[in-house]
């Protein structure tokens, strides 16, 4: 099956600093990577959509300029958290799907972030 | 979106049949019903989806029922590692993925 990588898997930071983190589809060419987010014991929240070559589609009330994703080619995306502060600690996970008109994403193992 | 119910939890034994439900109600004719699963600690993994067909592949099976107003998930023979939550979404086409809340499913062993 597809294969989707991120990296880091854990990452502190300390407060008002940045953190970039890469979303990599490893055996296959992704058009669309999505970004989300999964607080504890709850479920997993969109964050944008991103297609290569194009800007990023963000979900309501997710600031863009806080949370910015590059997707510059069909194997990597990158979410870069902008002057981190300790709520957007968080589980972030990455998903990529082909191209076609029904398919199944298939998603990173994720990033655990915790800022102090 | 389609708006989805499915149990919170739910608890089974090792090696047993277990059958997930979800409904929903409130999907498009067009919607196809993807389900998930998501370990601890891990991101989602895709199970299966359908449209209208019962489906089968070898992780589980797809039951719809004939409105398309509820769908089962059965995990035939069920193992440990098969403890997670259970995602039911509907989709359509290449759509993004809207996550409620899901089934804690705990298998006994």
């Amino acid at each position: 099956g597809a294969v989707v990588s991120q990296h880091p898997s854990r990452v502190i930071c300390k407060s008002g600093t940045s953190v970039k983190i890469e979303c990599r589809s490893l055996d296959f060419q992704a058009t669309t990577m999505f970004w989300y987010r999964q607080f504890p014991k709850k479920s997993l929240m969109l964050m944008a959509t991103s297609n290569e070559g194009s800007k990023a589609t963000y979900e309501q009330g997710v600031e863009k300029d806080k949370f910015l994703i590059n997707h510059a080619s069909l194997t990597l995306s990158t979410l870069t958290v902008t002057s981190a502060h300790p709520e957007d600690s968080s589980f972030y996970i990455c998903s990529a799907t082909l191209a076609g008109a029904v398919r199944e994403q298939y998603f990173g193992p994720g990033t655990r972030l915790t800022v102090t | 979106d389609a708006k989805t119910t499915q149990p919170n939890s739910m608890e089974s034994n090792e090696e047993e049949p277990v059958h997930l439900p979800c409904n929903h109600s409130t999907i498009s004719g067009t919607d196809y019903i993807h389900w998930y699963r998501q370990l601890p600690s891990q991101g989602p993994e895709y199970v299966i989806h359908g449209l209208t067909s019962n489906v089968n592949n070898r992780m589980a099976s797809l039951a719809i029922a004939e409105d398309r107003k509820s769908s089962t998930l059965i995990l035939h023979r069920a193992t440990l590692r098969d403890a997670a939550v259970y995602y039911c979404i509907p989709v359509q086409g290449a759509q993004k993925l809207v996550f409620g809340q899901g089934t804690r499913l705990t298998i006994n062993p």
